[in-house]
């Protein structure tokens, strides 16, 4: 079964739009924490955002904001006035909790945004 | 602020050639780990590693091998190269945590490798 499951293979937005990337994930660990991260066109992985499991609030870093919904065991990054530099692939992924998976960090196959003017 | 290094940034193969692709990482970590990324499929992880001298298999890892003799180094070798091989590597590496502020993966830039 996939642990991260990315359902929304590409996306277009407007710019100046709010756009939110879906992922859903699947594990039995109580403790585990969950990554969003863009890759620009240029190849690089670059970090946005981390929520993890006891985490009460919602996570939010600038224009990003992660809606996280435990019961559903959904993590949503969501992306506020978008610009056209957001344009890029877009990640989610999870680091599991103790009991010898707490070192895996598995990876989602992506949602590719494209933003328009 | 090197962070995390990857030798080479691209590579032609010959089949049933060998190759090791080497990272490294300056910030003292102790998870460190080897994915391939190919069109739709996202990354994948191969094999990683929780400290010096230790490493386990991850989803993808028949044709590879690793090794992780210091701590700051990580290295990943094909013993008899394929066209399948033919991907884009990244390493990466973490502090030793599940969670928490300051855990996420930082990544090398990418090794393009062509197996013909």
């Amino acid at each position: 079964a996939q642990k991260i499951t990315q359902t929304q293979p590409g996306m277009f937005v407007q710019e100046k739009e709010a756009v939110t990337l879906d992922c859903t994930y699947d594990t039995s660990d109580q403790s585990y924490g969950l990554f969003w991260y863009k890759q620009p066109s240029s190849g690089e992985m670059i970090f946005l955002i981390y929520q993890g499991s006891y985490d009460e609030q919602n996570a939010t870093e600038g224009r990003y904001s992660l809606n996280f919904q435990k019961a559903r065991k959904s993590a949503n990054l969501v992306i506020s006035a978008s610009q056209l530099g957001d344009s890029a692939m877009y990640f989610c992924a999870m680091r599991e909790g103790p009991g010898g998976t707490a070192s895996k960090l598995t990876f989602g196959t992506g949602t590719r945004l494209q933003v328009t003017l | 602020n090197a962070g995390v290094t990857q030798t080479p940034k691209f590579r032609v193969l010959k089949t049933g050639q060998s190759m090791t692709l080497l990272c490294a990482q300056d910030m003292n970590h102790e998870y460190m780990y080897w994915y391939r990324q190919d069109p739709g499929m996202g990354l994948r992880l191969i094999h990683y590693s929780v400290g010096e001298g230790t490493t386990a298999k991850g989803e993808v890892p028949d044709g590879y091998n690793v090794s992780r003799l210091k701590k700051q180094n990580f290295l990943l070798g094909l013993e008899s190269a394929a066209p399948s091989q033919t991907s884009v590597y990244f390493c990466a590496s973490s502090r030793a945590a599940t969670g928490g502020k300051n855990t996420e993966a930082f990544f090398g830039q990418g090794t393009r490798l062509t197996v013909v």
